[in-house]
């Protein structure tokens, strides 16, 4: 069974509009994250939830919201696409509670804005 | 704030050693990681270190930790053409929380 599963896989879309990403994990952790990757494999955090409250939002655009149902679903949605959010973008999970923080990830999703 | 830095390329012929440097700032970082990323894929763990450790061999992998300098190296033995990808350092500091991933090293292994 893949511990942490993103879907889609690939996602094409135009500017200006509005898309999900879904993410969710099997491996009991309570803390779940989102970063992006850019055309230079730049891998910067944006988002991470623990226990359904967000505890580190990086700073990036409003257009983005993290959205948890519960602590094994982290799904991505954004607003008013732009061509520069066009990036993989990868979940990844962990278990908190020590520093030891390992993060699992995803495969990721290729979002190419149009 | 907590940067981690690492050399953007490394070319080695098959069966070479690889190894790859990491350089981070934060003193109080308590784990520090080497992820593997092949085309297409997510990242996955290589290998971790305890911040109080100086080495940890895992087969083919070395990690060497010297936290004075605060120098992290992966080295690869026997370097095969499947372990072409790119490797990301990263640190995770005291809180747990914060992750920070170096911009990755890509390994390229020519036969």
């Amino acid at each position: 069974d893949t511990a942490v599963s993103q879907t889609p896989k690939y996602l094409v879309t135009q500017m200006g509009n509005d898309k999900s990403i879904k993410c969710e994990q099997n491996l009991g952790h309570d803390t779940m994250y989102w970063y992006k990757q850019d055309s230079k494999k730049f891998l910067k955090i944006m988002f991470s939830y623990n226990n359904k409250e967000l505890i580190i939002n990086e700073t990036v655009p409003n257009r983005f919201s993290p959205k948890s149902p519960d602590k094994a679903h982290l799904n991505l949605h954004i607003n008013s696409l732009e061509l520069g959010d066009s990036a993989v973008y990868f979940c990844a999970s962990s278990q908190a509670g020590g520093a030891k923080n390992i993060q699992y990830f995803g495969a990721g999703t290729r979002l190419s804005v149009l | 704030g907590e940067d981690v830095e690492q050399s953007l390329f490394l070319s080695v012929r098959e069966g070479d050693s690889s190894v790859i440097n990491c350089t981070y700032t934060d003193s109080s970082s308590t784990y520090l990681y080497w992820y593997k990323q092949e085309p297409g894929a997510g990242l996955q763990l290589l290998t971790y270190i305890f911040s109080n450790m100086d080495m940890k061999q895992d087969q083919r992998l070395t990690v060497l930790l010297n936290k004075k300098d605060k120098h992290l190296s992966l080295r690869i033995a026997d370097t095969q053409t499947g372990d072409s990808a790119i490797y990301f350092c990263a640190e995770s500091i005291s809180d747990g929380q914060n992750f920070v991933f170096g911009p990755g090293t890509r390994l390229s292994v020519l036969p």
